[in-house]
């Protein structure tokens, strides 16, 4: 089946550095990925969409300019944390979404904490 | 009101019996409901999707669909320990350009 390998699975990281995290679809073109953070015993919570070769769409509330996220191919997209702060720690989640078929595949998660 | 509602429970029931988890969406135009399935510390896993009105069974498993009501319900038959997790529900929402609204999950201990 597909499969979207997400890294790193977790990181930690000073406040105030950046934190890159990659989603790669191993099998299959993801010509759209999401972006999920979820915070303790809460959901998922969107937080941009992007789309091969373009730019991403962001979530209302969420800082552009703070995660960047980058979709150059269609089987690669990254997210970049800038500046990161301890209330950016969260589990990113990323999905990716499989051309005209309605399959949504998504990463293992990464567990961010900012010290 | 929450685009996608889930009673957060948690939901208690013992080895054997049926897990009943609901979910009601806003959006009368959506299409695409799905239950994933997640357990503590890692990424939500898929159980079932479905996109008409009715019952659909994977094995243990009923998602059941009533758009009028705007409800869409799983149903987790001989529940075992090992299905103790959070359930959320997700809602592809009219317009929202196949992006998925999760509800706020439930979550579900199986006892031995």
């Amino acid at each position: 089946g597909a499969v979207v390998s997400q890294h790193p699975s977790w990181v930690i990281c000073k406040s105030g550095t950046s934190v890159k995290i990659e989603c790669r679809s191993l099998d299959f073109q993801a010509t759209t990925m999401f972006w999920y953070r979820q915070f303790p015993k809460q959901s998922l919570m969107l937080m941009a969409t992007s789309n091969e070769g373009s730019k991403a769409t962001y979530e209302q509330g969420v800082e552009k300019d703070k995660f960047l996220i980058n979709h150059a191919s269609l089987t690669l997209s990254t997210l970049t944390v800038t500046s990161a702060h301890p209330e950016d720690s969260s589990f990113y989640i990323c999905s990716a979404l499989q051309g005209t078929n309605y399959g949504y595949t998504f990463g293992s998660g990464t567990r961010l904490t900012v010290v | 009101q929450k685009e996608v509602e889930q009673n957060s429970g948690p939901l208690s029931v013992p080895e054997g019996a049926i897990a009943s988890l609901n979910c009601t969406y806003s959006d009368r135009g959506s299409q695409s409901f799905f239950w994933y399935r997640q357990y503590s510390g890692k990424s939500p896993e898929l159980i079932m999707s479905i996109y008409s009105n009715g019952d659909k069974e994977d094995g243990r498993f009923t998602a059941q669909l009533n758009k009028a009501s705007q409800y869409v319900s799983l149903l987790i038959r001989d529940s075992q320990p090992s299905d103790s997790a959070t359930y959320l529900c997700a809602v592809n929402l009219r317009g929202s350009a196949r992006q998925l609204t999760f509800g706020s999950g439930t979550q579900l201990t199986v006892l031995p």
